[in-house]
């Protein structure tokens, strides 16, 4: 059973506006999420993150959301750039269980229409 | 400063070869992580190195699999008498510490066996 899941395969957004990716888990034991970008035939390079005691984490184009009672987070990117156009993958680990591992979903692939 | 490297970046072999795939972790990082990523998955964990130590090795699918960190720096991912589930792309990350927080991915080694 997924613990992490990322319902959308693909999102389209045209060049200017928000991107917004959706991802929701089941594990109430995970403490900290992540976002990771990648690129065909690159490792995943880390973008965002966030702690469960927060709701809120911003960073220049990119803020992640995190609404812990209906276990879902949401990454904006605002402006969208074409640039941006990746696969992106959200994660969550247990790390007050002291398990470190990433738990990954299936990822969304970003376009971004100039 | 060099990221997390991984050699081969390819590698094809026939099933019931062994293999072996290296990864060269951030210099001073501490913890290296090994996850396995199938086509139109996310990455999935396999094993997690504190040091020189295994210290979750919960991810590895069965005892074909095994690793290794001596020094507490390189590490190697063992596959033994590969079957053609195994293909798939191999991931290292390391961090600094056990705590949480972004792990730096290598480019990975994409490992096929016919």
């Amino acid at each position: 059973d997924q613990q992490v899941k990322q319902n959308s395969p693909s999102l389209s957004v045209q060049e200017g506006r928000i991107s917004i990716l959706n991802c929701d888990y089941t594990n109430s034991m995970f403490d900290y999420f992540l976002w990771y970008k990648k690129y065909p035939a690159e490792g995943p390079t880390f973008l965002i993150s966030i702690s469960s005691i927060k709701d809120k984490n911003e960073d220049g184009r990119f803020t992640v959301f995190l609404n812990k009672s209906a276990k879902h987070l949401s990454l904006h990117i605002v402006p969208s750039q074409p640039g941006d156009s990746a696969v992106y993958f959200c994660a969550a680990s247990e790390g007050a269980a002291g398990s470190y591992q990433l738990t990954f979903g299936k990822g969304t692939k970003l376009s971004v229409i100039p | 400063g060099a990221g997390v490297s991984q050699t081969p970046s390819n590698k094809v072999t026939e099933k019931g070869k062994y293999v072996e795939l290296r990864c060269d972790p951030i210099s001073g990082h501490t913890a290296l992580y090994w996850y396995r990523q199938s086509l139109g998955q996310g990455p999935e964990f396999l094993i997690y190195f504190q040091g020189t130590g295994a210290a979750d090795d919960s991810g590895l699918p069965n005892d074909r699999f095994f690793a290794v960190r001596p020094e507490g720096s390189v590490s190697t991912l063992k596959i033994q008498r590969t079957e053609r589930g195994d293909s798939a792309v191999y991931l290292c990350a390391s961090s600094l510490g056990t705590s949480t927080g972004e792990q730096f991915f290598g480019p990975g080694t994409r490992l096929t066996v016919l």
